[in-house]
């Protein structure tokens, strides 16, 4: 089993959708979540953090599910500016550095 | 507010050349990371560093090495160039252990032909 899970999809969606990507992890001991977006040919950017059950941000909001060992997240009315790869990402090792998630791609249609 | 600074963007390698790629942050972080990422296998971390002078291993090594002599760059060498290190490399920086997200640079473009 990978460290790190994601659905790749892609998932096509219209604009004022409701879409949520689930995201596995296998280190039942991890603390701390993270949600990237990364845009065509850019740097992935941090959206959400997650620490304990949850968070929430505008349109987005992030749950973890520790007995399942999954985080989601959730885009409420889906904007075609929302279209991106989002990244999942765990903390491992010694350093705690991160470990991602191949992505998930989200496709907002007009 | 420059952040994460990668140099250069992009970059074509002869196989066998050698090259450094350049990581500079702004932001007094301790911990710095090289990562690379490749279609359909997601950001792979190749040696991270947990302050000035220390530097490790991490999912993907071979064919590179790198450097940290001040707190602020963190440097990424490909000794020998292959076909296989085409990638897009990222760098990035972290305040702590994992707790914080990173920052990551824009990222370099390298193709080795």
């Amino acid at each position: 089993r990978k460290e790190v899970e994601q659905d790749p999809g892609p998932f096509n969606v219209p604009e004022g959708a409701t879409v949520a990507f689930n995201c596995t992890y296998s280190n039942s001991a991890s603390q701390s979540f993270f949600w990237y977006r990364q845009d065509c040919r850019k740097e992935p950017k941090l959206l959400m953090s997650v620490y304990s059950s949850g968070n929430e941000d505008g349109r987005f909001t992030a749950q973890l599910n520790r007995a399942s060992q999954y985080i989601s997240l959730l885009i409420r009315d889906s904007k075609l500016s929302d279209s991106a790869t989002y990244l999942c990402a765990v903390p491992r090792g010694s350093a705690r550095q991160l470990t991602f998630g191949s992505g998930t791609q989200l496709t907002v249609l007009p | 507010n420059a952040g994460v600074t990668q140099t250069p963007k992009f970059r074509v390698l002869k196989t066998g050349q050698s090259m450094t790629l350049l990581c500079a942050q702004d932001m007094n972080h301790e911990y710095m990371y090289w990562y690379r990422q490749d279609p359909g296998m997601g950001l792979r971390l190749i040696h991270y560093s947990v302050g000035e002078g220390t530097t490790a291993k991490g999912e993907v090594p071979d064919g590179y090495n790198v450097s940290r002599l001040k707190k602020q760059n963190f440097l990424l060498g490909l000794e020998s160039a292959a076909p296989s290190q085409t990638s897009v490399y990222f760098c990035a920086s972290s305040h702590g252990r994992g707790y914080y997200g990173y920052t990551f640079g824009s990222g370099t473009r390298l193709t080795v032909v």
